[in-house]
């Protein structure tokens, strides 16, 4: 089964500087499967990315996905204050005869500096 | 506009039940396979269930497996989740969750389920 770590776990950030998530798979992951959500507190996730760099309808230029095998990154060009938040990369799997499986990784909170 | 709304949590005694609901509208909910993850508080996400468009297809996380069933009703645009042999450790908040390609591209808000005696 494929895991997933994310790194950091924390990032702290200015308003308006440039942010670079990674998110690192246990064994080589299709780009199609690759993707990114956003959550604030309280609230459910929100796709961002998927297929590894396809922003999702909606979601601003500024965030951008890529990479490839075992490596994958989020980047925020420039933070925005509604850009503090959690997270999350997910990839699907499919291991017989368990059926297919969606992992999510453990996270990367961006707050303020 | 695609919502998901998810009802039935709250507060069971371990060994209880609980069957979650979420109500689907703007999108024809048939043609849509439908997952259910869960968020333990302060923790991250997890999987634990898919169900295909047609309910022909059905997987759990190892997690759940023999203690939840998934069901839909696409006459009702609903989807379920039975929840028997409820652990302190099945404490989270339930998102149903729906699937486009390999991704969830839509959430519910999310239904808190506590198991505490």
């Amino acid at each position: 089964e494929i895991v997933l770590t994310q790194s950091p776990g924390t990032l702290s950030l200015s308003p308006g500087e440039r942010a670079t998530l990674s998110c690192r798979a246990s064994q080589t992951v299709s780009s199609s499967y690759l993707a990114w959500y956003q959550q604030k507190p309280g609230q459910a996730p929100r796709l961002l990315i998927y297929g590894a760099s396809t922003r999702a309808t909606g979601i601003p230029d500024r965030f951008s996905g890529s990479g490839s095998g075992t490596d994958f990154t989020l980047t925020i060009s420039r933070l925005e204050p509604e850009d503090f938040a959690v997270y999350y990369c997910q990839q699907y799997g499919s291991s017989p005869p368990k059926g297919i499986r969606f992992t999510f990784g453990p996270g990367t909170k961006v707050d303020i500096k | 506009e695609v919502q998901l709304v998810e009802s039935g949590g709250g507060l069971v005694q371990p060994g209880g039940s609980l069957r979650l609901s979420c109500a689907a509208s703007g999108f024809t909910f048939s043609n849509y396979s439908m997952h259910w993850v869960r968020q333990a508080p302060g923790k991250g996400l997890e999987w634990i269930s898919y169900i295909s468009d047609s309910s022909s297809t059905i997987y759990y996380a190892d997690s759940v497996k023999g203690r939840f069933t998934i069901s839909r009703d696409n006459a009702k645009n609903s989807l379920y989740l039975q929840m028997n042999s409820l652990r302190d450790e099945d404490t989270a908040v339930y998102y149903c969750a729906r699937l486009r390609w390999l991704h969830f591209d839509y959430w519910g808000q999310g239904i808190l389920v506590t198991v505490s005696s």
